[in-house]
């Protein structure tokens, strides 16, 4: 298993501003997710970051707008750029371990 | 592409009611199927899953057989506890690849 954390757990930012979300990992993982989940809405994937390679997006998210750092097999940043109201969600990363996919509690943003 | 459907909450039912929260897919494979529980405040565990067809998945009194056929995956529980109040999510993962496609999610409200 993996225990995921991530800080920070809620933060409320102005629009325009920039806010990076991190992720720890308690394990070495390969493969590394990040998901928003809008309010109402489910689960929804940004993008896959593999330590040592570009992060690869999903249809709908840029790199300029969701740039992501993976520096090593345990940490990973997610950062959410030049912000809108419409960003207002809950962040989560996850990690696969090869039998399952286990998942951070999350960060619950609010943008202004 | 693939997609899951999931029953709208929230569900509300009493204490040792029967539960059953419908699931149906579209994958264009034969995807592995999954159960994520968000109790309040936490993060999503995984609850069950299932990898090929006609297999049951079972946890915590919670069960879901792959039915192909129907395209379905449908959660049950003959006896639910307040416990159980949270928020279920079905998703999919196409044959190895670890990505997950999620449905909106069903809040299940136990009252004693």
């Amino acid at each position: 298993s993996a225990v995921i954390s991530q800080k920070p757990s809620r933060d409320i930012c102005q629009r325009g501003t920039s806010l990076t979300i991190q992720c720890q990992v308690d394990s070495q993982v390969t493969m590394m997710f990040w998901y928003r989940q809008q309010p109402g809405q489910s689960l929804t994937l940004i993008a896959t970051a593999n330590q040592g390679s570009e992060a690869t997006y999903e249809s709908g998210f840029v790199i300029d707008k969701f740039p992501i750092s993976r520096p090593n097999l345990t940490f990973s940043t997610l950062t959410v750029s030049n912000m809108s109201p419409e960003d207002s969600s809950i962040y989560l990363c996850s990690v696969d371990d090869g039998n399952e996919q286990f998942f951070g509690p999350g960060t619950r943003l609010t943008v202004l | 592409g693939n997609s899951v459907t999931q029953m709208e909450g929230p569900v509300t039912l009493s204490e040792e009611a029967f539960l059953t929260i419908n699931c149906t897919y579209t994958a264009t494979g034969y995807p592995s199927l999954f159960w994520y529980v968000q109790y309040p405040g936490e993060g999503l565990q995984l609850l069950l899953k299932a990898t090929k067809a006609d297999d049951k998945g079972s946890n915590k009194g919670f069960e879901a057989t792959y039915r192909k056929e129907t395209t379905s995956f449908h959660l049950e529980k003959g006896s639910v506890q307040v416990s159980d109040s949270a928020v279920y999510f079905c998703a999919l993962s196409d044959q190895g690849y670890s990505t997950l496609t999620f449905g909106k999610g069903t809040m299940l409200l136990v009252s004693p």
